[in-house]
C-alpha cells in the first residue's frame, strides 16, 4: 500500500520561502507523476504542480513564478518550494500520486496534509 | 482554464435516500480519440485528505461501495449516491484532468436531513 507523508515547518514568515517534503513509502516513485495540491482553511482545492520521476515539471501558471518542485528518487521523496509567501498562501498542503503512467489521470493516493500558516 | 462548477453548494438528504451532485465544465472534457471523459470525483471527510471515488466519469475506484456512481459526458456530469449512509457525510469535489492545468469544482457539502 502506497503511503505519502508531508513534512516541513508549520509556520513561515511573510516574504520567506515555504519548503515541504513528501516521503513516499510502500512503492516505487518510478513511472509515476507526483503532485502538490493545497487547500486554504475552509476552502476548495488548488493544484500547484506535477513532477515526474525524471524531473520534468508542470506548474499552475498562477503560481509558476514562485514554485519549484523537485524529486529525489534515491530518497523516495519529492519537495515543494514556494517563495515570497503571503497570508494568502496559508493552507493545508497535500502531496498526491497520479493514478496512471501519464498526468492525464486522477490522484489516487494522498498524504494526510500539513497545515502551513504564513504569519509574522 | 477549464472552470468546474458544482451544484448545489450544499445538500441535505435523509438516510437511505438518493443524493445527486452535479458538475459542469466550462469546456468539454471528452477526448474524442478514446471516448473518455477526463473527470473524477473525490470525497473529503472532515480533517481528512480527499479520497478518489470515481474516474473517467463513471469508473468506480477499487473498494468504493457500489452505491456511488458517476455519469455524464462532455460538459455535464453527476455523482449519485443511491442510498445515503451516515458515513457519506462529506464534501464532494469534481476534478478535470483533460487539461494540464488541473482544476477542481468548488465542492458540495452533503449532510443528513
Amino acid at each position: 500500500q502506497v503511503q505519502l507523508q508531508e513534512s516541513g515547518p508549520g509556520l513561515v514568515k511573510p516574504s520567506e520561502t515555504l519548503s515541504l517534503t513528501c516521503t513516499v513509502s510502500g512503492g516505487s516513485m518510478s513511472n509515476y507523476y507526483w503532485s502538490w495540491i493545497r487547500q486554504p482553511p475552509g476552502k476548495g482545492l488548488e493544484w500547484i504542480g506535477y513532477i515526474y520521476n525524471s524531473g520534468s515539471t508542470y506548474y499552475n501558471p498562477s503560481l509558476k513564478s514562485r514554485v519549484t518542485i523537485s524529486v529525489d528518487t534515491s530518497k523516495n521523496h519529492f519537495s515543494l518550494k514556494l517563495s515570497s509567501v503571503t497570508a494568502a498562501d496559508t493552507a493545508v498542503y497535500y502531496c498526491a500520486r497520479v493514478h496512471g503512467s501519464d498526468y492525464y489521470n486522477p490522484f489516487d493516493y494522498w498524504g494526510q496534509g500539513t497545515l502551513v500558516t504564513v504569519s509574522s | 482554464d477549464i472552470v468546474m462548477t458544482q451544484s448545489p453548494d450544499s445538500l441535505a438528504v435523509s438516510l437511505g435516500e438518493r443524493a445527486t451532485i452535479n458538475c459542469k465544465s466550462s469546456q468539454s472534457v471528452l477526448f474524442s480519440s478514446n471516448s473518455k471523459n477526463y473527470l473524477s470525483w473525490y470525497q473529503q471527510k472532515s480533517g481528512q485528505p480527499p479520497k478518489l471515488l470515481i474516474y473517467w466519469a463513471s469508473t468506480r475506484e477499487s473498494g468504493v461501495p457500489d452505491r456511488f456512481s458517476g455519469s455524464g459526458s462532455g460538459t455535464d456530469f453527476t455523482l449519485t449516491i443511491s442510498s445515503l449512509q451516515a458515513e457519506d457525510v462529506a464534501v464532494y469535489y469534481c476534478q478535470q484532468y483533460y487539461n494540464t492545468l488541473i482544476t477542481f469544482g468548488q465542492g458540495t457539502r452533503l449532510e443528513i436531513k
